[in-house]
């Protein structure tokens, strides 16, 4: 089946540094892929969705300067966190849409101290 | 806007046992998908079974099936002869039938299986 990776699988960094997550299709192109966060004993929440060669569109909340979306080819979506803070501790989920179904990455932990 | 509920924070079962879980959603549109996820320990979200709204015939895939009431809204996900790999939680999700459009995922309900 469709495969989706993620990396760093987890990262610890320091509060105010920014840190980069990587979300990669290894089998097939993904024109749209989609960022959830986690928090613990919680459901996903959509953070925004990433369209190949155009801006991410996102959810009402989310400061879109503080989580820059890049979909620069049609295999790889990067949420980069900027300027890092504690409460920005959480899973973060990235889901790409295959020909006909979505596949979900294995999630980031985040850690900011 | 859609909102999908599932009422049971958490659900336990027995081994070998059967179990229901509910989830109910809300939606003015006729064509969607309904699906249930596990997500495990280890965080891995996995595809449990999906369901096409157009579809009257309840989808079955080995010890999951669903008991889907498109007129009530509702879409409860059975498992049958319940094991221990079962445990994780379980999110319902709605999506509409436009593949480019996001899931709308329930709080999740939290499967705990007894030895």
């Amino acid at each position: 089946g469709a495969v989706v990776s993620q990396h760093p699988s987890w990262v610890i960094c320091k509060s105010g540094t920014s840190v980069k997550i990587e979300c990669r299709s290894l089998d097939f192109q993904a024109t749209t892929m989609f960022w959830y966060r986690q928090f613990p004993k919680q459901s996903l929440m959509l953070m925004a969705t990433s369209n190949e060669g155009s801006k991410a569109t996102y959810e009402q909340g989310v400061e879109k300067d503080k989580f820059l979306i890049n979909h620069a080819s049609l295999t790889l979506s990067t949420l980069t966190v900027t300027s890092a803070h504690p409460e920005d501790s959480s899973f973060y989920i990235c889901s790409a849409r295959g020909l006909h179904e979505q596949y979900f990455g294995p999630g980031t932990r985040l850690t900011v101290t | 806007a859609q909102t999908v509920t599932q009422s049971q924070p958490e659900m336990s079962v027995q081994e070998a046992e059967t179990v229901t879980l509910s989830c109910t959603y809300d939606t003015s549109e006729s064509d969607y998908y309904l699906f249930w996820y596990k997500q495990p320990p280890s965080r891995q979200m996995i595809l449990v079974i999906r369901q096409e709204a157009y579809k009257q015939q309840n989808a079955t895939e080995n010890r999951f099936s669903v008991n889907f009431q498109k007129a009530a809204k509702s879409f409860s996900l059975k498992i049958s002869d319940s094991q221990l790999g079962d445990a994780a939680m379980y999110f319902c999700a709605y999506r509409t039938a436009a593949l480019s459009q996001n899931f709308v995922f329930g709080p999740g309900t939290r499967l705990s299986v007894l030895p």
